[in-house]
Formats: C-alpha cells, sequence, structure tokens
C-alpha cells in the first residue's frame, strides 16, 4: 500500500516564526510532488510542487526540502502570518499513474 | 476566467439511494479527476477521466462510477449510499501536456451526508 505519512497533525506558531511541516513516503516510484493548502470550506489549492531530481525548491516564503535518499520532504513557511492558517497536504505521484496520494494533513494556526 | 466548479454544494440522502454529483473543469483543461475526503482525512483518489473515458481507478468499489461529457465537464454517481460514504467529494481538473507538472486544480468541493 503506498502511503504519505506526514506530521505534525497540527502546529501553533507565532506570528514571524517559520512553519515546518513534514513528509515521508515509503515507495520510491515517486515523481511529483505537490504541496496544497486547504481552507476551511474550500477546495485545496496547489501551493508548491517538487520534483524528485530536485533537492529544494523556493517560491516567495515557501520552502519545499527533498530528501531523496531519505524518502522525505517538507515545506517551510517563513515569517508565517496569521493569513496562513489553513491545513496544509503533502502529496505525492507513483510514477507513471495520474493520482495524487496525500498525507493526512496538518492544521496550522499562527497566532497573531 | 472561471475555475473547477462543483454541484451541488451540500446533499443529503439516505442510506440505499444513489446520488449523482456535477464537475465543469477550469477553462481550457481537459481531465477531470474525483477524490474523497472524509472529515480530517486527506483527499482519496476516486479516478480520472480523459477524453470521455475512466483512464484510472483508485481502491473504491464499483458503487462509484463516472462520466465525463464532450464538453470535459464530468459526473460522480454513488449507489446504494451507506454511511461511511458521508464526506466531502472534491473535482480537480487539469491538462495532458505530457509535462510532468501537470497541475491538478480543485474545485470548492460537494459535502454529501448520508443518513
Amino acid at each position: 500500500q503506498q502511503q504519505v505519512k506526514q506530521s505534525p497533525q497540527s502546529l501553533i506558531v507565532q506570528k514571524g516564526g517559520i512553519s515546518i511541516i513534514n513528509c515521508a513516503y515509503e515507495n520510491t516510484a515517486f515523481d511529483y510532488f505537490p504541496w496544497y493548502q486547504q481552507f476551511p470550506g474550500k477546495g485545496p489549492a496547489l501551493l508548491i510542487a517538487i520534483r524528485p531530481d530536485v533537492s529544494e525548491k523556493k517560491e516567495g516564503r515557501f520552502t519545499i526540502s527533498f530528501n531523496k535518499s531519505a524518502k522525505q520532504f517538507s515545506l517551510h513557511i517563513m515569517d508565517s502570518q496569521p493569513g496562513d492558517s489553513a491545513t496544509y497536504f503533502c502529496a505525492a505521484r507513483p510514477s507513471g499513474t495520474y493520482k495524487y496520494i496525500f498525507g493526512t494533513g496538518t492544521r496550522l494556526k499562527v497566532l497573531a | 476566467d472561471a475555475g473547477v466548479t462543483q454541484s451541488p454544494t451540500h446533499l443529503i440522502k439516505t442510506r440505499g439511494q444513489q446520488v449523482t454529483l456535477r464537475c465543469s473543469p477550469k477553462s481550457g483543461h481537459d481531465t477531470v479527476s474525483w477524490y474523497q475526503q472524509a472529515l480530517g482525512q486527506g483527499p482519496q483518489f476516486i479516478f480520472q477521466y480523459y477524453e470521455e473515458e475512466e483512464r484510472q481507478r483508485g481502491n473504491f468499489p464499483d458503487r462509484f462510477s463516472g462520466h465525463q461529457f464532450p464538453n470535459y465537464s464530468s459526473e460522480l454517481n454513488v449507489n446504494a449510499l451507506w454511511l461511511g460514504d458521508s464526506a466531502l467529494y472534491l473535482c480537480a481538473s487539469s491538462l495532458l501536456t505530457g509535462s510532468i507538472a501537470d497541475t491538478q486544480y480543485f474545485g470548492p468541493g460537494t459535502r454529501l451526508t448520508v443518513l
């Protein structure tokens, strides 16, 4: 069974702090790793994504770090803001398929 | 430019009934995927449609079926509903480009409650 394990389940960060969410996978045959942000009552929205041949990708305040040998990838949110309070999902796409396997989500709360 | 739209927003059904959910993809997109998101969980892949055919299916029973129309819109049908089918059903659209990064754009979902 292909799985993506996500931690922590919930996270509280002070405004201006760094939020870090981690994911690990058990199957090496994944070829794409997106992160999604979901606000209550809304569908997930793509935040940032990375391919396994890249170790780091940065877009604004959001950075993905990818460790292929450890089968882990993480999302860093720099200068976290109250507007970043949402649920974040990591996902992975098995090679040769069209589906995404999602983690269980991390509920982030940024305190003002 | 309209994003992915889904209807209805909310739906209440009783056990044993059948339900049809609808999705219109983002303009210019030709591929539609359906996901089930239980409360407090990540979305789970049901199936994907491209060129009016089911291209891939997740681990869901045959009670879940779908259809894609020539205008790329799609329907998800669930027969013989049971309590465990209560969830947020998400539609995601994408454009088949052959690129590894075919971004999936999600709609707001349909909240299905089975009583």
